[in-house]
């Protein structure tokens, strides 16, 4: 399976932009590169994905590398309610593939400083 | 609302007890996943279920089963034979084709004693 990897922690000040790195060197082709984020003792919730081109949506923008083999999720103006865990996923296309696994690493833990 | 749906939220069982955690989904997803979260860590997956009767292991089913009878539904047993079932349980669904985004339920925390 295609891996991702994330540093484990990061810190930000609130209102200030947040650059979330990912890595994933062994990304195929046909990959998407999702990003999750989680809140204590609740579910992931879906923030952004996309395969080669930028994207931008109201939560947040995925800047994506050249090569495909990273990326970095983009909180333009983070909020002490981003405090969370990010987790950058990769998934298959069509039908998911060898990745239909949808394995999730660690994460990376984001402290919003007031 | 369509959504994804776990029950119980929260649960207390015996050693050596079977436990089954209910998740339902009413999307009309093709796929649904069982992810375990320990304390401080990230997701491992239990089990996934591209399609109605069929079902993986992922990296981590010794001591789970699942069954998958119908598309809505994925209950997940968590056995005796599990040695360390206490841990935050999390269901998923997507559309089986497509980058399409993962839908998690809210979690069943499950603590044995």
């Amino acid at each position: 399976d295609a891996k991702t990897t994330q540093p484990n922690s990061m810190e930000s000040n609130e209102e200030e932009p947040v650059h979330l790195p990912c890595n994933h060197s062994t990304i195929s082709g046909t990959d998407y590169i999702h990003w999750y984020r989680q809140l204590p003792s609740q579910g992931p919730e879906y923030v952004i994905h996309g395969l080669t081109s930028n994207v931008n949506n109201r939560m947040a923008s995925l800047a994506i590398a050249e090569d495909r083999k990273s990326s970095t999720l983009i909180l333009h103006r983070a909020t002490l309610r981003d405090a969370a865990v990010y987790y950058c996923i990769l998934r298959g296309h069509p039908n998911g593939g060898a990745n239909s696994k949808l394995t999730f690493g660690k994460g990376i833990t984001l402290s919003v400083r007031p | 609302d369509g959504g994804i749906t776990q029950s119980p939220k929260y649960l207390f069982r015996k050693e050596g007890q079977n436990v089954t955690l209910s998740c339902e989904q009413n999307l009309n997803h093709d796929a649904m996943y069982w992810y375990r979260q320990d304390p401080g860590q990230g997701l491992r997956l239990i089990y996934y279920s591209q399609i109605v009767n069929d079902f993986q292991k992922g990296d981590i089913a010794e001591g789970y089963s699942v069954s998958r009878e119908k598309k809505e539904s994925f209950p997940l047993t968590v056995t005796s034979a599990q040695k360390n079932p206490t841990a935050f349980y999390l269901c998923a669904s997507t559309q089986g084709q497509g980058p399409g985004e993962l839908f998690f339920g809210e979690g069943s925390r499950l603590t044995v004693l």
